[in-house]
């Protein structure tokens, strides 16, 4: 059964510091791993997908790295602000029928 | 974007009650919908998948009898929470998927049962 391990649980920093969340996952046979951002009392918002066969994703001030062999994928937040106060969660998929293992979350708060 | 909302945002029944989650689609066809779990600080758990026409699978460890799915559309799942309890309270998130494209999410229903 696959493991989703996000660490750390919690993680607080100043406005304009970079952010580094880690996902380590314990079956490598992944068919797509994605980053997701939950606001409190809400659903998720899709943040990056990251297919098995690729190593990153980028989108704005977010990016994504993904080394499948050692099973972890680490988001970066650069420039952090306010606004990114949420909680990250990983989720791994292993084939197309995305069927999602999701981690327990990160929550992050950037303070201004 | 795809959009998938789920009515009501929030319900609160007593022990003993049935509630009724819908989950739609609203801008594309979703083929296959799927209903999550999620508990104050813990992960999603997928509870299910459904297939428009077709009859649901659970995910092992969830009662078929208590959490009925209907999946009567290709716009339209529902979840419906028979005989509620106190533990049954939580936050239930679903999602939905055209073809093979990404799943979208909608914005969760929290349950409270008293």
């Amino acid at each position: 059964k696959q493991e989703v391990t996000q660490i750390p649980a919690a993680l607080s920093v100043p406005e304009g510091e970079n952010l580094v969340l880690n996902c380590s996952f314990t079956d490598s046979a992944i068919y797509n791993l994605q980053w997701f951002r939950q606001d409190p009392g809400k659903g998720l918002t899709s943040l990056l997908l990251i297919q098995s066969s690729q190593r990153e994703q980028t989108s704005g001030r977010l990016n994504a790295s993904l080394d499948k062999s050692s099973g972890r994928s680490t988001l970066y937040i650069a420039a952090s602000q306010p606004g990114d106060s949420a909680t990250y969660l990983c989720a791994v998929s292993p084939s197309n029928d995305y069927k999602l293992s999701f981690g327990a979350g990160t929550t992050v708060t950037v303070r201004a | 974007g795809a959009v998938v909302s789920q009515h009501p945002s929030w319900v609160i029944c007593k022990s003993g009650t049935s509630v009724k989650i819908e989950c739609r689609s609203l801008d594309f066809q979703a083929t296959t919908m799927f209903w999550y779990r999620q508990f104050p600080k813990q992960s999603l758990m997928l509870m299910a998948t459904s297939n428009e026409g077709s009859k649901a699978t659970y995910e092992q460890g969830v009662e078929k009898d208590k959490f009925l799915i209907n999946h009567a559309s290709l716009t339209l799942s529902t979840l419906t929470v028979t005989s509620a309890h106190p533990e049954d309270s939580s936050f239930y998130i679903c999602s939905a998927r055209e073809g093979e494209y990404e799943q979208y999410f909608g914005p969760g229903t929290r349950l409270t049962v008293t």
